[in-house]
């Protein structure tokens, strides 16, 4: 079965210092992985997504991800966060070669201080 | 490109009634979910279309749940009757072939309050 941990419920960051947002799974096989941005009364917003290839992925507004197989983990980063980066943030997996059934996180909140 | 549009943005209701929900894919994906979002959870999957025929159904609740995909285009999402705990944020998102890796677009979501 499939399973996504997100073990935060909130990171705190100054504005300017880089972020982390930690993400864990649990799939057959080798999984599709993807991260997700919800802002305040919308909807979820695609920021990147790792399926093969490169270990590093980049995405949207800066940010990026590492896929590390041998911790299972696709912990979400930024060098630099802004302030406007506030939101909350859905990891999410899928199952590859077949897979069709997208499981997301508990999701993060991510709140950055000014 | 417009987005995924959804139906109404919100919607209170007291338990034992009915409603319904309304999603417009963007033009072209064939795959479109419909989850449900209870506060402080991760979106889970409800009913998963290709087209109009259903990939994946198996967490919706089909005593009280139905959905269709008109033409493999619209869909609808009806909960009847209502309980308490379907109090949550619908909402419907669109790919565009299933069976990749592909991104999903979300739209903004139905805020269902059942009293």
């Amino acid at each position: 079965a499939q399973s996504v941990a997100q073990p935060e419920d909130q990171v705190n960051v100054a504005e300017g210092n880089p972020l982390t947002v930690k993400c864990t799974y649990s799939v057959s096989g080798n999984p599709y992985l993807f991260w997700y941005v919800q802002y305040p009364n919308r909807g979820l917003q695609f920021l990147l997504k790792y399926i093969t290839g490169d270990n590093l992925v980049k995405g949207s507004y800066g940010f990026e991800a590492e896929f590390n197989k041998s911790q299972t983990s696709f912990h979400l980063k930024k060098p630099s966060a802004l302030v406007s980066d506030s939101a909350l943030y859905f990891c999410a997996v899928r199952r590859g070669l077949g897979g069709f059934k997208t499981i997301f996180g508990a999701g993060t909140r991510l709140f950055v201080k000014a | 490109e417009a987005g995924v549009a959804q139906s109404p943005r919100y919607k209170i209701i007291e338990k034992r009634q009915s409603v319904a929900f309304w999603c417009n894919p963007i033009s072209g994906h064939a795959t479109l979910y419909w989850y449900q979002q209870i506060l402080g959870q991760g979106p889970k999957l409800l009913i998963q279309f290709q087209n109009n025929g259903v990939v994946d159904d198996s967490q919706l609740p089909k005593d009280r749940f139905s959905a269709e995909r008109l033409k493999g285009v619209d869909s609808t999402l009806k909960i009847q009757p209502a309980k308490l705990e379907d109090s949550a944020v619908y909402l419907c998102a669109s790919s565009l072939v299933v069976g990749e890796p592909d991104t999903q677009y979300f739209g903004p979501g139905t805020r269902l309050t059942v009293l």
